[in-house]
């Protein structure tokens, strides 16, 4: 058990749907973040959040759109999506924000296929 | 700019042979920290390591060990005696501060298999 549980594990949606990847922490954590690991990248940070004030926002479209009601919950709305956002979505948590302060703890991932 | 690089794609092993797993990183800034995560088949990161830039000792836990040179800009990963579910991803990571802002780079990370 990671503390950190994404549903749902598995997402099949063609281009033109609407759907949302959850992540909740039960650690207590102040910070949580969104990545997504392609195959043969690095793993990308998309959105961090710090005591549900979002801090980083790298870049990503605007067909990604994060929410974060609560310091437990991390939302990922997708919609419009394209083939190549295909992935495994990462959610994380850490006790706080900043540089190297804590290590990250980490969900098993939502493998996220496009049709 | 914050970059790992983590030259081994893949390593395959047989079963009770020492493995090390290189990883290189660049910053400009004096205060960093560098990590390993381990990635299962299962696909979630398991945190293994955490090393700050001011302790270069180096440090050993079980079959795990991490040789951290500075000099080098090197944090490499021994894991001795290898085992079958070592089988996994590692990934090294590094955190700094850039003009940006704080910075969490991962490297492409390095696919071992070991072999029974």
């Amino acid at each position: 058990e990671t503390g950190v549980t994404q549903t749902p594990r598995h997402l099949v949606m063609g281009m033109t749907n609407k759907k949302s990847l959850k992540c909740e922490q039960h650690l207590g954590h102040n910070a949580m973040y969104w990545y997504k690991q392609s195959a043969k990248k690095p793993l990308e940070l998309m959105f961090v959040y710090s005591l549900e004030e979002r801090v980083e926002n790298n870049s990503v479209p605007s067909r990604f759109s994060p929410e974060c009601p609560n310091s437990s919950h991390l939302f990922l709305h997708l919609h419009t999506l394209q083939p190549e956002d295909s992935a495994l979505y990462l959610c994380a948590s850490s006790q706080d924000y900043g540089t190297g302060v804590q290590p990250q703890h980490f969900g098993d991932g939502t493998r996220l296929s496009i049709l | 700019a914050q970059k790992v690089t983590q030259a081994q794609t893949e390593i395959s092993v047989v079963e009770k042979e020492d493995v090390t797993l290189d990883c290189v990183y660049e910053t400009r800034d004096t205060t960093y920290y560098l990590f390993w995560y381990k990635q299962p088949p299962s696909g979630e990161l398991v945190f293994l390591i955490r090393r700050n830039s001011f302790d270069e000792q180096n440090e050993i836990s079980g079959r795990y060990s991490w040789n951290f040179q500075k000099s080098t800009s090197s944090f490499n990963f021994t894991i001795t005696a290898s085992q079958v579910v070592d089988s996994a991803v590692y990934f090294c990571a590094l955190s700094a501060e850039d003009n940006y802002g704080q910075n969490f780079v991962f490297g492409p990370g390095t696919r071992l298999s070991v072999l029974p």
